[in-house]
């Protein structure tokens, strides 16, 4: 059974920093690109970013980019996102989520339950 | 980056109702459409790719169809589990981006 749960949220104040962790099971970790998705309370879902399965970026969301930087650790079987800078307007549950495939896919078939990160002062 | 716009936004409907769902994307993505399903307080579930293909284990009453810039989602027949918000995502390029979702309520 995959199992994706994260961990590192809380209460943090702006400008500061965090560090999300998402302990992977149940699947092949390094066969697998990895993401990281975010919901503001109430609201719908954005992409923060994504790593191939050797740690090639795919990229950030526009709105984090040169704040948050995603890494993983194959041996671990962990992805984690290093969040910078931090604002108010970052705060929302951060989802560890699997690519549904090997090939690029791009769809997600496999969601944590998520970590609640609350920027405020 | 490529927009994704869901209509409509929510949807009242009873069991056993048929329920149409659409995506429009700001620019051609081909086929490169997932839907997901969410829950209050749970994770999205991944239920379509490709626009049209269902996710193993989804029930045959959920379909996609669509191309290029216009997609559906169709429930067949409403059942009392599907009540949930309701999300497209186009999986042509990153960044990847999502339709604000559509809600359906008991009416």
């Amino acid at each position: 059974e995959v199992q994706l749960v994260e961990s590192g949220g809380g209460l943090v104040q702006p400008g500061r920093s965090l560090r999300l962790s998402c302990a992977a099971s149940g699947f092949t970790f390094d066969d697998y690109a990895m993401h990281w998705v975010r919901q503001t309370p109430g609201k719908g879902l954005e992409w923060v970013s994504g790593l191939s399965w050797n740690s090639v970026s795919l990229g950030y969301a526009e709105s984090v980019k040169g704040r948050f930087t995603i890494s993983r650790d194959n041996a671990k079987n962990s992805l984690y996102l290093h969040m910078n800078s931090l604002r108010p307007e970052d705060t929302a549950l951060y989802y560890c989520a699997k690519e549904s495939s090997r090939r690029a896919a791009r769809t997600i078939d496999y969601w944590g339950q998520g970590t609640l990160v609350t920027v405020s002062s | 980056d490529i927009q994704m716009t869901q209509s409509p936004s929510s949807v009242s409907a009873s069991v056993g109702d048929r329920v149409t769902i659409t995506c429009r994307a700001s620019q051609g993505i081909t086929n490169w459409l997932a839907w997901y399903q969410q829950k209050p307080g749970k994770a999205p579930k991944f239920l379509i790719y490709a626009a049209s293909s269902l996710q193993a284990g989804v029930p045959s009453r959920f379909s996609g169809s669509g191309s290029g810039t216009d997609f559906t989602l169709t429930i067949s027949s409403l059942q009392p589990e599907d009540f949930a918000t309701y999300y497209c995502q186009q999986a042509n390029s990153f960044p990847l981006t999502f339709g604000g979702g559509t809600k359906v309520e008991l009416k």
